[in-house]
């Protein structure tokens, strides 16, 4: 079967350190993956996509790696800041048609000072 | 700015209401989407629609229907209401259509109560 997997213990992590989350899969060939940033009580924010032929991409402070052969894309938030904590869910493309996802449960970080 | 809203941010049913949630979206997108979020297992989808009228079934809509008359607004009826449909509820709208670029953009969500 399907699944999309993500750490569900909370990852906490002290200010200026660099945060690693792990997405891995099973049964998808997703031509994409994105990153999505979600506050409590409130909707997912995208935040990066990457594609299957694409090793490595940034944004900011962001870096997002995506292995087709492993299966899994890391997602790493450097010099993290508290304004950082939040859950983070990774996001695959179903490859059939509509812009369907298929999302992970998401990983909590939370940043101390 | 983009923008998707939800009509309701908290709502409190009791068992066999019908229910309805309303979203909006101002990006002239095809497609809109939706979800419910619950611990643990994530966003799963419950319906979509492509077009105005057509609707699609997601991965969970045992329990649900869905209207979508104007291009801008999808409806999530809960038909008769029932105690395990207390979730977080959210809509999105992904961007253009592109099969290849498929950003979901959400709106805020209802948290919906069924008593």
């Amino acid at each position: 079967s399907q699944k999309i997997e993500q750490n569900s213990e909370a990852l906490n992590i002290q200010e200026g350190k660099t945060a690693t989350l792990t997405c891995n899969y099973t049964n998808y060939s997703p031509a994409y993956l994105q990153w999505y940033r979600q506050d409590p009580g409130r909707g997912p924010v995208f935040l990066l996509l990457i594609r299957e032929n694409e090793k490595e991409k940034r944004k900011e402070r962001l870096k997002v790696t995506f292995d087709t052969t492993l299966k899994q894309s890391l997602f790493h938030i450097t010099a993290s800041q508290p304004a950082d904590s939040a859950t983070y869910l990774c996001a695959l493309d179903e490859s059939d048609s509509w812009g369907k996802l298929q999302f992970g449960a998401g990983t909590q970080v939370v940043v101390t000072p | 700015d983009v923008k998707v809203t939800q009509s309701s941010r908290y709502l409190v049913k009791r068992t066999g209401e019908k229910v309805f949630l309303e979203c909006v979206q101002d990006m002239d997108h095809e497609n809109m989407f939706w979800y419910r979020q619950d611990p643990g297992l994530g966003l799963r989808l419950i319906y979509f629609s492509y077009d105005v009228k057509m609707k699609e079934k997601g991965d969970i809509p045992e329990g649900y229907s869905v209207s979508r008359e104007k291009k801008e607004r999808f409806s999530l009826i809960l038909e008769s209401a029932s105690t395990n449909q207390t979730s977080m509820y959210l809509c999105a709208s992904p961007t253009t259509g592109s099969l290849s670029t498929d950003t979901q953009y959400f709106g805020p969500g209802t948290r919906l109560t069924v008593l």
